[in-house]
């Protein structure tokens, strides 16, 4: 398995360009997340996913846009980046099984910057 | 809402000492708690998790942590320091079977000194 993949890994855009940050998962996962990670800041959810045309806000939705028409994949869309959103991003995937609770798995990341 | 706050954004150790990065946690209801390991320039792999049962958890790497309820605290512990250790790592917390939606802390950098 490949377990979480994330395309691209950098990215440079300009203030106003819009683009969309590929994530997908060959675990069969129900659950997928976004996340942003700022220095000092830890990581914080920007959108999620409990299955396939379910998605809702995280604590930092503004600025971007999800849809989940697949269970294998998750795309993030920045309408018209700004700096502000100049950071790495993480996409993350996890399921449940009965009783069992189990852990987010984490792709590698995205950086992107916003100049 | 839940919320996580580690004391100390920078610890420094000698190899060989105790690793201690400290955890405290704010949930309404009983709390699933992680611990993961960021290495520079890549993602998150989870150290351990407590979401049941014994409160003393063994990870990976000689890491352990214990959920304290009545500290509300799950601090990070190894014994003995490598230099390999050096990371960054984050305590998160989730509430009840949301293991979709995580809380994390703000991170500690863990620096190992020869």
């Amino acid at each position: 398995n490949a377990g979480v993949t994330q395309t691209p890994k950098f990215q440079v855009l300009k203030t106003g360009q819009s683009m969309t940050l590929q994530c997908a998962q060959d675990m069969n996962h129900e659950y997928m997340s976004w996340y942003r990670q700022d220095p000092g800041m830890g990581l914080r959810l920007i959108h999620y996913s409990v299955g396939a045309g379910i998605t809702d806000q995280g604590e930092v939705p503004n600025g971007y846009n999800v849809s989940r028409s697949t269970t294998e994949d998750f795309p993030l869309r920045l309408l018209s980046a700004a700096p502000s959103q100049t950071s790495v991003y993480f996409c993350a995937s996890s399921w449940t099984s009965g009783s069992s609770y189990n852990e987010q798995f984490f792709g590698p990341g995205t950086r992107l910057t916003v100049l | 809402a839940q919320s996580v706050t580690q004391l100390g954004s920078h610890v420094s150790v000698s190899e060989g000492a105790l690793v201690l990065l400290r955890c405290n946690y704010s949930s309404s209801v009983p709390p699933y708690l992680f611990w993961y390991v960021q290495y520079p320039n890549q993602g998150l792999q989870l150290l351990l998790k407590y979401t049941t049962g014994a409160t003393l958890v063994k990870g990976i790497n000689g890491f352990e942590a214990e959920f304290k309820k009545s500290e509300t605290s799950f601090h990070l512990t190894k014994p003995s320091a490598h230099m390999s250790d050096a990371a960054e790592y984050f305590c998160a917390v989730s509430r009840g079977g949301s293991n979709y939606k995580l809380t994390f802390g703000k991170g500690t950098l863990l620096t190992v000194n020869p």
